[in-house]
């Protein structure tokens, strides 16, 4: 594809309802990387993919993320039982391995209301 | 204390002027250095990086490193209203098989004409 691509764009959820977030990585890229960014503050990492791998997923807030990858390619996020402090706008990135320039998507802005 | 601190600002400078955007950092295995621009509601798209001490120039920009002093900088000259955007600074790390990318909080900066 083009670039990296997320969906939904904008997702609105009810407190305790479970959300997946998707990221389609730009094709044959490696790494992925999920963040996450609250109002006005910086990218806070989540979790890192090399395949379908997570050597690191220390950022993980909680037991309630998850997240996956298969084939090497799609992503998915899921946050279960939502709270209103996980509202943020959730980015995912991908780069070949090694490679210093990671590709942003645009994001997916999460309200949990 | 967070790995990477940046002030948030926010930073509003005539068009025309000289701009400075700094980042310290405490990790000293940290690799590549970063600057990565967002324009509201959007993902961050990189600008530049360097591996060394030293000034790196591409156009207008300007990246130091300082690594001596874990002090990063980023320099706008002749700035443009279409600068107006938030500033990133990222620095990379490779641990156990797995590449990270830590960021600042991001430099709001609005450029009037």
């Amino acid at each position: 594809g083009a670039g990296v691509s997320q969906s939904p764009s904008n997702k609105v959820t009810e407190k305790g309802k479970d959300v997946e977030l998707r990221c389609d990585p730009i094709s044959g890229h490696t790494a992925l990387y999920w963040y996450r960014q609250s109002l006005g503050q910086g990218l806070e990492f989540l979790i890192y993919f090399q395949g379908n791998s997570a050597p690191d997923k220390s950022g993980l807030p909680s037991d309630r993320f998850s997240a996956e990858r298969t084939g090497g390619s799609v992503s998915t996020l899921t946050i279960q039982r939502t709270q209103q402090e996980d509202s943020a706008v959730y980015l995912c990135a991908s780069s070949w391995t090694g490679a210093t320039e990671a590709f942003f998507g645009q994001g997916t802005r999460l309200t949990v209301v | 204390q967070k790995e990477v601190e940046q002030d948030p600002g926010p930073l509003s400078v005539p068009e025309g002027a000289i701009v400075s955007l700094n980042c310290t950092y405490s990790n000293s295995a940290f690799q590549y250095f970063m600057w990565y621009r967002q324009y509201s509601r959007k993902g961050p798209e990189l600008l530049m990086y360097t591996y060394s001490s030293g000034n790196k120039e591409d156009g207008r920009f300007t990246a130091q490193v300082d690594k001596s002093s874990k002090y990063i900088s980023l320099f706008i000259r002749d700035s443009q209203p279409s600068d107006s955007a938030t500033y990133l600074c990222a620095m990379r790390v490779n641990r156990g098989g797995a590449q990270k990318l830590v960021f600042g909080q991001g430099t709001r900066l609005t450029i009037n004409p």
